[in-house]
């Protein structure tokens, strides 16, 4: 199977508390994409990752990528509870595949 | 206003019936998708359409055929639904092919419940 794989499958916190998941995946890829999925909606896109790059940063997210690991992290810090979702990561090389998703649930 | 829409948002029906779901983004993208979420969340793209020509055609089962009118539209019709087409349904759209990494923007979702 190509799908990238997210970890943890849930994540439950505190608002205030950093939310680590990560996410791998087999093949070699153009770059990866973080993906937000609040319950009962469509995905939307929260950053996106060259292979070239290493490390991003958009607002409260940071993004790394370690390709020679095959694997990237999304760190949202100082959570609040509206970031309760679900977090998608995707990668490209001619179709875009999605792993399962890591459930975050964060707690007022 | 809407840049991803589909309809309907819920579609209940039962096994052996045909039906449709619609699709149209307001965005000027070229490259329209069709993925299915099934109860597990896994994201499984179905069908892919650049221009109005077919790109991507998963190992879908052919009782699935989607059509694009125009780049702005990309309808799923289902012939003879069975118990397994339950699912979520989301349309999405970039403004180029995936080859160049693009985003893309999804839409709500259509429910599908096959009784």
């Amino acid at each position: 199977s190509q799908q990238g794989e997210e970890d943890p499958q849930a994540l439950s916190i505190q608002e205030g508390e950093n939310a680590t998941m990560n996410c791998s995946y087999k093949t070699s890829i153009n770059n990866l994409q973080w993906y937000r999925q609040n319950s009962g909606r469509g995905l939307v896109h929260l950053i996106l990752i060259r292979s070239n790059e290493r490390e991003k940063h958009s607002g409260r997210l940071r993004v790394t990528l370690d390709t020679s690991k095959k694997s990237s992290s999304l760190l949202i810090t100082a959570s609040r509870a509206a970031d309760t979702a679900s977090y998608f990561c995707s990668h490209n090389t001619d179709k875009l595949i999605f792993g399962t998703g890591t459930r975050l649930q964060v707690f007022p | 206003d809407t840049a991803v829409s589909q309809t309907p948002k819920y579609l209940v029906t039962q096994m052996g019936n045909d039906k449709s779901i619609k699709c149209e983004q307001n965005l000027g993208h070229d490259t329209m998708y069709w993925y299915k979420q099934d109860s597990k969340k896994f994201l499984k793209i179905m069908f892919s359409y650049n221009n109005k020509e077919l790109i991507i055609n998963e190992t879908v089962p052919n009782r699935f055929s989607p059509k694009s009118p125009d780049k702005a539209h990309l309808n799923l019709h289902i012939n003879s639904l069975e118990l397994g087409d339950s699912a979520v349904y989301f349309c999405a759209s970039s403004l180029a092919g995936l080859a160049g990494g693009e985003t893309q923007y999804f839409g709500p979702g259509t429910r599908l419940l096959v009784l």
